[in-house]
């Protein structure tokens, strides 16, 4: 069974670029999340897809955006980049539905941006 | 919106002693469950335990154990017998038990520092 995959493990942008980040979901999952982690501070969810639609957002303006694929693995974008956007951002997969639904996410080991 | 307070930034413990990390909670809602992750400098979010509301029975994974008050809104980790490989960030987490997206909310975290 695979975890789930985050590439590129770092990344170092320039303020006002644009930034695509990946995330292949844990097998069988069916639902990918997609959190912001400020140094120092607990992650902060941003949106989660299922069936290829965004069903959840939380407080994070369009520039955030994202896809999930048919293979459930998932894309963040985040246009006109800002220093306070440089976080590490963290993707989890999940199913949604049934018992096992209930047993939280896995998580990938992020990816570190930094917005110079 | 539901809230989680992790008040304690810092701790350590002595190798093979107990430590009790606390968090509570704010949430209108009657039915959840509560998580604490663990995340070590690898980055990756670990699932530690998880606790469904509606259950007065606290959880129990080997050296990990909850104290959930649930009128209290308090949720604390204590983790016995404490090892070196449990040094890293504890978050507490809060997840609605309906909803379409099921979002987890995270606390601050606390640092757990492990001495030999």
């Amino acid at each position: 069974e695979t975890g789930v995959t985050q590439s590129p493990t770092h990344l170092i942008k320039t303020r006002g670029q644009q930034v695509t980040l990946r995330c292949s979901s844990q097998s069988g999952h069916n639902t990918v999340s997609w959190y912001q982690q400020a140094l120092g501070q607990g992650p902060q969810f941003i949106f989660q897809y299922y069936r290829e639609e965004e069903n959840g957002r939380g407080n994070f303006p369009p520039r955030f955006s994202g896809l999930q694929f048919p293979n459930y693995s998932s894309e963040l974008n985040v246009n006109a980049l800002e220093l306070d956007d440089s976080a590490l951002y963290l993707c989890a997969s999940s199913l949604a539905r049934g018992a096992a639904s209930n047993y939280g996410y896995t998580f990938g080991s992020g990816t570190r941006l930094t917005v110079v | 919106a539901q809230t989680v307070t992790q008040s304690q930034p810092e701790m350590s413990v002595q190798e093979a002693e107990t430590v009790t990390l606390s968090c509570t909670y704010d949430t209108s809602e009657s039915d959840y469950y509560l998580f604490w992750y663990k995340q070590p400098p690898s980055r990756q979010m670990i699932l530690v335990i998880r606790q469904e509301a509606y259950k007065q029975q606290n959880a129990t994974e080997n050296r990990f154990s909850v104290n959930f008050q649930k009128a209290a809104k308090s949720f604390s980790l204590k983790i016995s017998d404490s090892q070196l490989g449990d040094a890293a960030m504890y978050f507490c987490a809060y997840r609605s038990f309906s909803g379409s997206a099921r979002q987890l909310t995270f606390g601050s975290g606390t640092q757990l520092t492990v001495l030999p």
